[in-house]
């Protein structure tokens, strides 16, 4: 079955600390994965893809088969990061399968 | 720019109301999708639909019917609606989707009272 899993619900950092939101997922084949962002008030949005290896907003994922885990990175969060995070797998088909979201905070 | 558009942003409805979800994209895209979000379940995917008068069930269809007459709109449908399908609802489209993934609606939040 395909799953994905975000261990954590909340996660408070420091503005200049480093961010690392989990996603593991569970596909039997060869996922394509995605971080969706969604700022206060605002709609769910792309923010990166897994197989354009891209840095956006100075985020990165990278997707580790080993482990079956497509983490969102950031060296030094800021206060605009603050957002809810989810991640997406899509197999072969069309539909993504969302997790249960990560709500980051980041202080001051 | 991808526009997705959900006709209301809220809706207030009594239990037992069949309620109508709209949702109209204006960029031609095959796919569209239902979902509903809510706190600590992230988002469940109620119904999508691959072309026009096609229909696949999601994760949750019980209690939801959808209709998709023409490509550019897809309708949510509650037969009749009751206080757990209280939610925010996500339309969502897309083209391609592993390679460029989905553009969402910003939603409509509904309450059945």
């Amino acid at each position: 079955a395909q799953r994905v899993t975000q261990p954590e619900k909340l996660l408070s950092v420091f503005k200049g600390a480093p961010v690392e939101l989990k996603c593991n997922y569970s596909y039997s084949g060869s996922p394509e994965l995605f971080w969706y962002v969604q700022y206060s008030r605002q709609r769910l949005q792309l923010l990166l893809r897994h197989i354009s290896r891209e840095s956006i907003k100075g985020f990165t994922a990278d997707l580790n088969k080993g482990e079956t885990s497509f983490h969102l990175k950031k060296p030094f969060a800021q206060e605009e990061d603050s957002a809810m995070y989810y991640c997406a797998l899509s197999g072969r088909t069309d539909k993504l399968i969302f997790g249960t979201g990560t709500r980051l905070q980041v202080f001051p | 720019d991808v526009k997705v558009t959900q006709s209301s942003r809220y809706l207030v409805k009594r239990t037992g109301e069949k309620v109508f979800l709209e949702c109209v994209q204006d960029m031609d895209h095959e796919n569209m999708f239902w979902y509903r979000q809510d706190p600590g379940l992230g988002l469940r995917l109620i119904y999508f639909s691959y072309d026009v008068k096609m229909k696949e069930k999601g994760d949750i269809p019980e209690g939801y019917s959808v209709s998709r007459e023409k490509k550019e709109r897809f309708s949510l449908i509650l037969e009749s609606a009751s206080t757990n399908q209280t939610s925010m609802y996500l339309c969502a489209t897309g083209r391609q989707v592993v390679n460029y993934g989905y553009t969402f609606g910003s939603g409509t939040r509904l309450t059945v009272v």
